[in-house]
């Protein structure tokens, strides 16, 4: 089943902070993120294994709350760069095999 | 991360006829591919998962038929779309997982587009 991400599209200003959030209603053994450019193949983020984990590089971090099946991705002092769909894709084994969710799009902007 | 890539990155064809999308891994070898479809504007789609050397694994509603996969070595999968339609137009991306971890990496996608 489909994750469901929130919220469906958000506009920043550069310099400002976003969450996007992803959750399953399935028991989940790993949480991946994404980020997609117009015409582009999805560029890797992190990934998140199960055990509750947090992860970041640079001003990107998220979190994996197991018990709630949710996951959050943090975007801080956004830059233009960062403008593109986020997707979370979840696994429920270790099979690797992903579903996505509908993605999140964010617009920064000067 | 993984270097996957697809040829060719963008196809146009007639109705009817077939057209083979090539996805490599470049700097490993990967036992699992993974093919997605994206519709614009749209969440991807697993449509199947491939493993080298075995048949591949359709997802629920996916006509095998249609779309032919191969796995043939550790470096390269295809997907063959047999009599497209223009329904079929869309963007196909395929992902690497390997290297010892549960990471999928994305070829550059293919799109296809079906007068």
């Amino acid at each position: 089943q489909q994750p469901v991400q929130s919220p469906q599209a958000v506009i920043l200003r550069e310099g400002e902070d976003a969450v996007i959030n992803c959750s399953s209603s399935k028991a989940l053994y790993s949480v991946h993120w994404y980020r997609q450019k117009h015409g582009e193949a999805p560029v890797f983020l992190m990934i998140l294994l199960k055990g509750g984990e947090q992860k970041g590089h640079d001003k990107i971090s998220a979190s994996f709350n197991e018990k709630k099946q949710q996951s959050s991705l943090y975007l801080t002092a956004s830059q233009l760069s960062y403008s593109g769909t986020y997707f979370c894709g979840t696994s429920t084994s270790n099979t690797g095999k992903l579903i996505f969710g509908q993605g999140t799009t964010l617009q920064v902007k000067p | 991360g993984a270097v996957v890539s697809q040829h060719p990155s963008r196809v146009i064809c007639k109705s009817g006829t077939s057209v083979k999308i090539e996805c490599r891994s470049l700097d490993f070898q990967a036992t699992t591919m993974f093919w997605y479809r994206q519709f614009p504007k749209q969440s991807l789609m697993l449509m199947a998962t491939s493993n080298e050397g075995s048949k591949a694994t359709y997802e629920q509603g996916v006509e095998k038929d249609k779309f032919l996969i191969n796995h043939a070595s550790l470096t390269l999968s295809t997907l063959t779309v047999t009599s497209a339609h223009p329904e079929d137009s869309s963007f196909y991306i395929c992902s690497v997982a390997g290297g010892g971890t549960d990471t999928q990496y994305f070829g550059p996608g293919t799109r296809l587009t079906v007068l």
